[in-house]
């Protein structure tokens, strides 16, 4: 039973870093058919999908225009997770952020983390 | 990017009635190479992630009781909940994977 489990702090002040991690348990980040995203939801802007990573013989990234220079989705094999951090953050970036997997035989988001509600305020 | 509209906002369906959810995208989510609709129906209750029901615009996930059904293609399509049950009561919410990823604005259902 694939599970992801996320962790970071819930309040961070404007013009910082958001710092967020995903621990997978029952699949790998180094899958060669799956995909680690992160999605924030805010009452303004709806399910936002903010970038991925994924391994296919190599590694890739890739990001949305909309947080794109903002954006950095690692993954430490080592300790199988994946991570996101979002720099110059500002209130508008106050959201519950999820991590999720996406498998080539299903494409969508089948796999969700528990969610984290981070608050961006002084 | 491809915008996902959704109607209605909001519905209220008896329990043992029929709901129906309609997606708009602004442009065509069917790839032609393998005639498949990229466009999945997530459902979302309070305090929870959104749980995928319909992939492949008409693919129930595992474990997804069969009330619960999708169709369309190109750029429309459809969430049918046949016989609501009150555990139905949720945000319903489709999304296009066939470019990048984005998502209608949800729609809210409850019970009459």
């Amino acid at each position: 039973q694939v599970q992801l489990q996320q962790s970071g702090p819930g309040l961070v002040k404007p013009s910082q870093t958001l710092s967020l991690t995903c621990a997978i348990s029952g699949d790998s980040v180094s899958r060669n058919s799956a995909a680690w995203s992160w999605i924030r939801q805010s009452p303004s802007r709806g399910l936002e999908w903010l970038g991925r990573t994924y391994y296919r013989s190599t590694w890739y990234s890739d990001y949305p225009v909309s947080v794109k220079g903002r954006i950095t989705i690692n993954r430490d094999t080592s300790k199988n997770q994946f991570s996101l951090q979002l720099n110059s953050v500002t209130p508008e970036d106050t959201a519950v952020y999820y991590c999720a997997r996406d498998v080539e035989e299903v494409d969508a988001f089948d796999i969700w983390g528990q969610g984290t509600m981070v608050t961006v305020s002084s | 990017d491809i915008v996902m509209t959704q109607s209605p906002d909001s519905l209220a369906v008896s329990l043992g009635e029929r709901a129906t959810i309609n997606c708009k995208s602004s442009q065509s989510v069917l790839y032609s190479s393998n005639n498949k609709n990229y466009l999945g129906w997530y459902q979302q209750k309070p305090g929870q992630p959104p749980k995928l029901l319909i992939y492949w615009a008409s693919t129930r996930q595992s474990g997804v009781p069969d009330r619960f059904s999708g169709s369309g293609s190109g750029t429309d399509f459809t969430l049918t909940i046949n016989s609501l049950q009150a555990e139905d009561v949720a945000v319903y919410y489709c999304q296009q994977y066939y470019s990048s990823y984005t998502f209608g604005q949800g729609t809210k259902l409850e019970l009459k």
